[in-house]
């Protein structure tokens, strides 16, 4: 079965605090791909990254960061020094090297407090 | 460079009516999928769209159909609506990745439908 769990419905955070995201996945593939997507509330999911599941190395990308580990499949994702615009819907996503589907997360609601 | 776009933008139907929702897709990509997005739900795919056929399909009935034009550009039909319908439908275009990765999928703003 494919599947991934966002544990975290919603998370409040005061600016300036870091916050991770955490994400965890299920599947039987071998090769398998790993995306996290923002969803503001205009509703268009944005793409911020995509990990391969044969490269655990974790990804760093400005207030950023990501941290895949197999051993726990899971697929974390951090922002450090939170602002205000960062408060969304974030999406973790899983597609099977089988298939063409992307398996959503329910997402986890993010509000950043001035 | 446009990205993916979604027409319309909202969309007030009735139970048992139809509706077609259309999707062009990024500059450069070939392959369209669809999704519904119920409120406070992660995005659930509908099927996707290769060279003009579905290559692939999730749960949904057979009242979701869809089609994909020669310039890649998609329309998803939903017949006999259901107030469960009432949802945000997503379009997602991609291409191949180079050495059969694939990559990213990349959406548009969606099309609110409301069943009444």
């Amino acid at each position: 079965a494919q599947k991934v769990t966002q544990a975290q419905t919603e998370i409040s955070v005061v600016e300036k605090e870091d916050v991770t995201l955490d994400c965890v996945y299920e599947t039987r593939d071998t090769t398998y791909y790993l995306f996290w997507y923002k969803q503001p509330p205009s509703g268009e999911l944005v793409f911020l990254i995509r990990r391969n599941s044969f490269d655990e190395q974790n990804e760093i990308s400005g207030r950023y960061s990501w941290n895949f580990q197999k051993s726990t499949s899971s697929f974390n994702f951090t922002i450090t020094a939170s602002q205000v615009v960062d408060s969304a819907v974030y999406f973790c996503a899983l597609r099977p090297n089988t298939g063409n589907q992307f398996y959503f997360g329910t997402g986890t609601s993010l509000t950043v407090i001035p | 460079d446009a990205g993916v776009t979604q027409s319309p933008t909202h969309l007030i139907k009735t139970r048992g009516q139809q509706v077609t929702l259309r999707c062009s897709p990024k500059s450069g990509h070939d392959t369209v999928s669809w999704y519904q997005q119920a409120l406070g739900q992660g995005p659930q795919f509908i099927f996707q769209y290769y060279e003009e056929e579905e290559r692939q399909r999730g749960n949904f009935p057979d009242r979701f159909s869809g089609h994909q034009f020669p310039n890649y550009s998609s329309e998803l039909n939903v017949n006999a609506l259901l107030l469960g319908d009432s949802a945000l439908y997503l379009c997602a275009s991609s291409s191949p990745g180079a050495g059969g990765s694939y990559n990213e999928q990349f959406f548009g703003p969606g099309t609110r439908l409301t069943v009444l």
